[in-house]
């Protein structure tokens, strides 16, 4: 049972547009999600977040927007740059899932972003 | 500032073998987790530590064994190595423990082969 759930395996995007990755959970219980990057041979590292109580958060290049009564997520890259190609993975967690969390999170199967210069 | 720590970075075992990956930690993080990913299957949580002397199950936890050596160390072991073990093992850290909305940082992982 996949809680979080990133349906696109792969985007390609032509430099200086828009990338838009998509994200799915079930679980209600979730209160904050994330979005991670990584490189190969590297590990994921942390881009941005946003609480449930928020519909947006933007840093940068980076805008997650979350829409609660659809369980969906998304992360908008504006504009999408060479550099930006990798694995972005959702996550998501809760104060309570299941219990006490424990700041743990479930992640997303992961989507391969390309942006061709 | 080195951040999370993982040794070694690559190794083959062979089917009955037993090791143990080591992390290690200086953001003086209390919560340590241990993932492992598989193609197609995004990150899926093995074991974790909400802080120094304890440690849980995570959704994966059959065949692996944690130990939470001190408040920066946190070691996963295999005691024998099955070739659906063959993964990419990532370790994470997080600041606070119950109900944070810290994000983990992590290392960059141990590929581990097992024949």
């Amino acid at each position: 049972d996949q809680q979080v759930k990133q349906n696109s395996p792969s985007l390609s995007v032509q430099e200086g547009r828009i990338s838009i990755l998509n994200c799915d959970y079930t679980n209600s219980m979730f209160d904050y999600f994330l979005w991670y990057k990584k490189y190969p041979a590297e590990g994921p590292t942390f881009l941005i977040s946003i609480s449930s109580i928020k519909d947006k958060n933007e840093d940068g290049r980076f805008t997650v927007f979350l829409n609660k009564s659809a369980k969906h997520l998304s992360l908008h890259i504006v504009p999408s740059q060479p550099g930006d190609s990798a694995v972005y993975f959702c996550a998501a967690g809760g104060s309570l899932v299941g219990g006490t969390s424990y700041g743990k999170l479930t992640f997303g199967q992961g989507t391969i972003l390309t942006v061709h210069p | 500032n080195a951040g999370v720590t993982q040794t070694p970075k690559f190794q083959v075992l062979k089917t009955g073998q037993s090791m143990t990956l080591q992390c290690a930690q200086d953001m003086n993080h209390n919560s340590m987790y241990w993932y492992r990913q598989d193609p197609g299957m995004g990150l899926r949580l093995i074991y974790y530590s909400a802080s120094e002397g304890t440690t849980d199950k995570g959704e994966v936890p059959n065949g692996y064994n944690v130990s939470r050596l001190n408040k920066r160390e946190f070691s996963l072991r295999l005691e024998s190595a099955a070739p659906s073990q063959t993964s990419v093992y990532f370790c994470a850290s997080s600041e606070r423990g119950q109900g944070s909305h810290q994000p983990q940082h992590f290392g960059d992982g141990t590929r581990l082969s097992i024949l």
